[in-house]
């Protein structure tokens, strides 16, 4: 198993540009997660997943889309990019509820 | 009050000694309780995971859990330099599908 994949590694956006971060996991977990960190800083959770078709909002939204149109994809969409939305985006998954999360390795993102 | 919190940082320990790691939470009906390494540049990996009140031990660690109190704990026995990482305390929401996590605490073992 791959586990949770993330592409691409790093990229730098103009101010305005859209981009989607891709996330894929092989696991077949119900459950799937955004979360970005800044730099010395911890997790916040964007966006979630609870299965094919469920989203919902975490605790920083603002600029940012998803979908779940399969088990395996949380594709996460930024549109209009700004420079607060430089960070480190990890996606997560995982079986079901108080059950472990994993990681993806992460999507360094550069907006300038 | 934050949902989790963690010792401030950083903690600096000499080898081959104890690195003692504390985490506190707010919600008394949480269940599950998680400790993540995160290396400098990288993604968060498990550590442990405690569900029952007391220790649980793999290898060199061992996680602690007091529901009363409201606390968990790592240890780390016998550091190494490889152990020098960022620690993110993780609790679930009851009756939700996300965890908590705390801010972490870095730790730097001097050879």
């Amino acid at each position: 198993n791959a586990g949770v994949t993330q592409t691409p590694k790093f990229r730098i956006l103009k101010i305005g540009q859209s981009m989607t971060l891709q996330c894929t996991q092989d696991m077949n977990h119900n459950y799937m997660y955004w979360y970005r960190q800044d730099p010395g800083m911890g997790l916040k959770l964007i966006y979630y997943s609870v299965g094919a078709g469920i989203t919902d909002k975490g605790e920083v939204p603002n600029g940012y889309n998803v979908s779940r149109s399969t088990t395996e994809d949380f594709p996460l969409r930024l549109e209009l990019a700004a420079p607060s939305q430089t960070s480190v985006y990890f996606c997560a998954s995982c079986r079901g509820n108080q059950e472990t999360q994993y990681f993806g390795p992460g999507t360094r993102l550069l907006v300038l | 009050q934050k949902e989790v919190e963690q010792n401030s940082g950083p903690l600096s320990v000499p080898e081959g000694a104890i690195a003692s790691l504390n985490c506190t939470y707010s919600d008394r009906g949480s269940q599950s309780f998680f400790w993540y390494r995160q290396y400098s540049g990288k993604s968060p990996e498990l550590i442990m995971f405690i569900y029952s009140n007391g220790d649980k031990e793999d290898g060199r660690f061992t996680a602690q859990l007091n529901k009363a109190s409201q606390y968990v704990s790592l240890l780390i026995r016998d550091s190494q330099p490889s152990d020098s990482a960022t620690y993110l305390c993780a609790v679930n929401i009851p009756n939700d599908y996300k965890l908590s996590f705390g801010a972490g605490t870095t730790v730097t073992v001097r050879a």
